[in-house]
């Protein structure tokens, strides 16, 4: 099963929304709801930010909003902030009932 | 509050086993899928292997298959992870984390242990 592909870095200054894109194939991303979002800052453990592809956890901004389109998912930020940089990674359950990760974004808050 | 705690890592030789633990704390250990997750030194997360609540369901990923196994003990809120026959590409900070119920996001996290394996 191959990684999701990111971009490997995007940027916005802040108050601007970015969008992260996330594509994978009809085994994954394509054929599932199961896509999820998660924010890492430097040395720590992923964070939880998107599940289902649109819902938000108790506790993560509305800032943060996801989506998909065929076999590609976004995660949008809007009214970027300092504290939003950060790598960002998608994930999708596929048809072999496995989860895959993709490559990971880094967010550069300029 | 959730916490979970990975124990078990450190330096192994290419070839030799390690088991790493994972103890829960702060939820309903045994209404959750559980996973493992790991991430190479400056590289992106890879998913390693979940086991269902009951133990009845477990699969991993291809990377991995035939060398690790994943258990679970909900009596001891503990999930673990045999590896055997380690190489060099097995180094990763180890994650465990649950499973939202009924979906595939990964909710709660450890802190992640460091696992070397050296040639």
């Amino acid at each position: 099963q191959s990684a999701l592909t990111q971009p490997a870095s995007v940027s916005g200054s802040p108050g601007q929304s970015i969008t992260v894109s996330c594509t994978g194939t009809y085994s994954d991303v394509g054929a599932y709801n199961y896509v999820s979002w998660y924010q890492q800052e430097p040395g720590k453990a992923p964070k939880l930010m998107i599940y289902d592809v649109s819902n938000r956890p108790s506790g993560i901004s509305n800032r943060f909003s996801g989506s998909k389109s065929g076999n590609t998912a976004s995660l949008t930020i809007s009214g970027l902030q300092a504290e939003d940089e950060a790598d960002y990674y998608c994930c999708s359950y596929t048809n072999s009932s496995t989860l895959v990760f993709g490559g990971g974004t880094k967010l550069t808050v300029l | 509050q959730v916490q979970l705690v990975e124990s078990g890592g450190g330096l192994v030789k290419s070839g030799g086993s390690l088991r790493l633990s994972c103890a829960a704390s702060g939820f309903t250990f045994s209404d959750h899928y559980m996973s493992w997750i790991r991430q190479a030194p400056g590289k992106g997360l890879e998913w390693v292997s979940y086991i269902s609540s009951s133990s009845s369901y477990i699969n991993y990923a291809e990377s991995v298959k035939g060398r690790f196994t994943i258990s679970r003990d909900n009596a001891r809120n503990s999930l673990y992870l045999q590896m055997n026959s380690l190489r060099a590409e097995d180094t990763a900070v180890y994650y465990c984390a649950s499973l939202l119920w009924s979906t595939y996001g990964f909710e709660y996290w450890g802190q992640g242990i460091l696992v070397t394996v050296s040639s």
